[in-house]
Parts: C-alpha cells; sequence; structure tokens
C-alpha cells in the first residue's frame, strides 16, 4: 500500500477555500485516491474517490496531476462545522478493503 | 434508516475480564472490519471479514477475537490477552472486499482499569 504524507494541521476562517496536499510517491497503476473525514469521537465518513485529474462532488473537489504522485482536497467555503480530521488514502481493490489511515490533517475553522 | 449501529457508545471493564463490542449493519454489505483508534492517531486495523462464517486478521489482531454468523453482525471480543485494550473501537462495512468506500459506525469507547 502506497504511504501517504499530508500536513498535520491546518488553519482557516469561515467562508474560505481550503486546499489540503497529500504526497503519494510510490501511488501504484491500479490505486485509487480516497478522502475522508472524521469528527472527535465520530467514526470516519467517506468524502471523495478519485484515479486522476478531477472529481467533484457536493462536498468536496479531488485535483490530481497527471503524475498522480500527490493529490489536493478542496473545501469551498469552509464553515465552523468542516472542523474536522482529513485523511488521505491510497489503494487498490485488491487489498481486501484494507484502509491504511495515516495521521490525517487536522483542520480548525475559525469564525 | 440503514447504517451501522455499535453498542455501548461507552464500556468500562476492570482488567482481566473479557469484554464483547456489538456491532450490526442493515446495508446487506458483504464486507465488514474492525478498527482501534489511539489518541491522535490513526485507524488500524483488527480484523475483517469479507463473508459470512470468514474472516481474517488484520494488523493488530493479537489478544481480539470475532465471530460472522451472521451477515449483519460482526461482534468483537477483547480477551484479557489484550495488553491494552483502553482505545476507540470503529466498525465499518463496505458492499464487497475491497471497496475503499467503507461506512463507518459511531464508534465504541472501551476504557480498561
Amino acid at each position: 500500500l502506497a504511504k501517504t504524507t499530508q500536513p498535520i494541521s491546518m488553519d482557516s476562517y469561515e467562508g474560505q477555500e481550503v486546499n489540503i496536499t497529500c504526497s503519494h510517491n510510490n501511488i501504484a497503476t491500479n490505486d485509487y485516491i480516497t478522502w475522508y473525514q472524521q469528527f472527535p469521537s465520530q467514526g470516519p465518513r467517506f468524502i471523495i474517490q478519485g484515479y486522476k485529474t478531477k472529481v467533484t462532488n457536493e462536498v468536496a473537489s479531488l485535483f490530481i496531476p497527471a503524475d498522480r504522485k500527490s493529490s489536493t482536497l478542496s473545501l469551498p467555503r469552509v464553515s465552523l462545522s468542516d472542523t474536522a480530521v482529513y485523511y488521505c488514502l491510497v489503494g487498490g481493490d485488491n487489498q481486501g478493503g484494507k484502509l491504511i489511515f495515516g495521521q490525517g490533517t487536522e483542520l480548525s475553522v475559525k469564525p | 434508516d440503514g447504517g451501522i449501529t455499535q453498542s455501548p457508545k461507552y464500556l468500562f471493564r476492570k482488567e482481566g475480564q473479557n469484554v464483547t463490542l456489538s456491532c450490526e449493519q442493515n446495508l446487506n454489505h458483504d464486507a465488514m472490519y474492525w478498527y482501534r483508534q489511539d489518541p491522535g492517531q490513526g485507524l488500524r486495523l483488527i480484523y475483517y471479514s469479507q463473508i459470512v462464517n470468514d474472516f481474517q486478521k488484520g494488523d493488530i489482531a493479537e489478544g481480539y477475537s470475532v465471530s460472522r454468523e451472521k451477515k449483519e453482525s460482526f461482534p468483537l471480543t477483547v480477551t484479557s490477552a489484550q495488553k491494552n485494550p483502553t482505545a476507540f473501537y470503529l466498525c465499518a462495512s463496505s458492499i464487497v472486499a475491497g471497496e475503499y468506500e467503507q461506512y463507518f459506525g459511531p464508534g465504541t469507547r472501551l476504557t480498561v482499569t
């Protein structure tokens, strides 16, 4: 499973766009990039998944450059309720569903 | 409403006692998982099950046991052999094994003294 590196923490203010970058230099050809969000004392929640270029849903956008060695989760116009830990995961469906969570990025949104 | 339920939310036990954590899902998912989370850390996989009557060890299975007698249920027993059982335990499921979109329950916080 590819190792991921992301900032330990980030601060932002309400209404700003937040971009969290994840490095995954050893990503394999069949690996997907998946992001989860976790609030304190709750289970993680799937946010978005992508393979290349750009993916957008109602919550976030995921930007993946052509070399796929990094990815950026973009949260538009964050609010206080977006304060959470965000995890970047990389892997393929041949790993039995094993998710490897690193320490994640603790995002703090201030008023 | 479909989802995953874990009970209880908080659990307290004395050292040396076995304790079983409940996990039930009504999503009709084939695969189920147990994770452990320690303060400030990511999740670590304890056990997972791809189908009924089958399960495999994850990265930190020592001191834990599971069963999968029904598709909906995947209970986890924390035995007295687990050296540091105090943690936040999360159960998850996915449509099939290998899916990176997993649905998590609310978790059980176990404290052993």
